[in-house]
């Protein structure tokens, strides 16, 4: 199994500019969710899904935004990139809810000029 | 909202000394998830704690959880070059899952 995969692994965006970072899991777990990670901050939840169709806000959600329309993809999108978004984002996902063990994904490195 | 704090922020240890890190929640935790993250790598979960005062362990690796389910440690024994990386807990409070800041450990020969 693959386990959870992100894509693109480093991306370099300018100010203003829109992406979406993929990520998919191949373990049929029905919730996943997006943290960005800056030093000294830890791991900040962007937002996250319970199941298809289904997604709510975390503690960090401005300037993102997702959907769910399968089990297995959580695309996160970025509608108009500042530098303030410069950081390292992992998509997770767990069996049945937020609080048990996560896996995560090999994260994107995302640098915005 | 519930708070995560995790301490010491850094630590440099030589090989074969013992390293512990502690995790301190404002909230009551109904478990405690302890991960590693290897420099440019992604956190990789290693264990979960559910019971008032568990104490579990893997290899060199012992894990606590307070009795109050408020705080838990993980104390490394003899640490090796392999150690090396930050060190995350996770609280768990209802449907809601705090990582602490980390722990980064720096292991020299």
């Amino acid at each position: 199994n693959a386990g959870v995969t992100q894509t693109p692994k480093f991306q370099v965006l300018k100010t203003g500019q829109s992406m979406t970072l993929q990520c998919a899991q191949d373990m049929n777990h029905e919730y996943m969710s997006w943290y960005r990670q800056d030093p000294g901050m830890g791991l900040r939840l962007i937002h996250y899904s319970v199941g298809a169709g289904i997604t709510d806000q975390g503690e960090v959600p401005n300037g993102y935004n997702v959907s769910r329309s399968t089990t297995e993809d959580f695309p996160l999108r970025l509608l108009s990139a500042a530098p303030s978004q410069t950081s390292v984002y992992f998509c997770a996902s767990s069996t049945r809810n937020r609080n048990q063990p996560q896996h995560f994904g090999d994260g994107t490195r995302l640098s915005i000029l | 909202g519930q708070q995560v704090m995790q301490i010491p922020q850094y630590q440099h240890v030589q090989e074969g000394e013992d390293f512990t890190t502690y995790c301190n929640s404002s909230t009551t935790l109904s478990n405690i998830q302890w991960y590693k993250q290897r420099p440019g790598g992604h956190p990789v979960f290693l264990i979960q704690l559910v019971k008032s005062g568990e104490v579990k362990k893997q290899k060199r690796l012992t894990f606590q959880f307070g009795e109050a389910k408020k705080n838990s440690s993980l104390h490394i024994t003899a640490t090796q070059t392999t150690d090396v990386g930050t060190y995350f807990c996770a609280g768990a409070s209802g449907s809601k899952l705090t990582f602490g800041t980390g722990t980064r450990l720096q292991v020299t020969l």
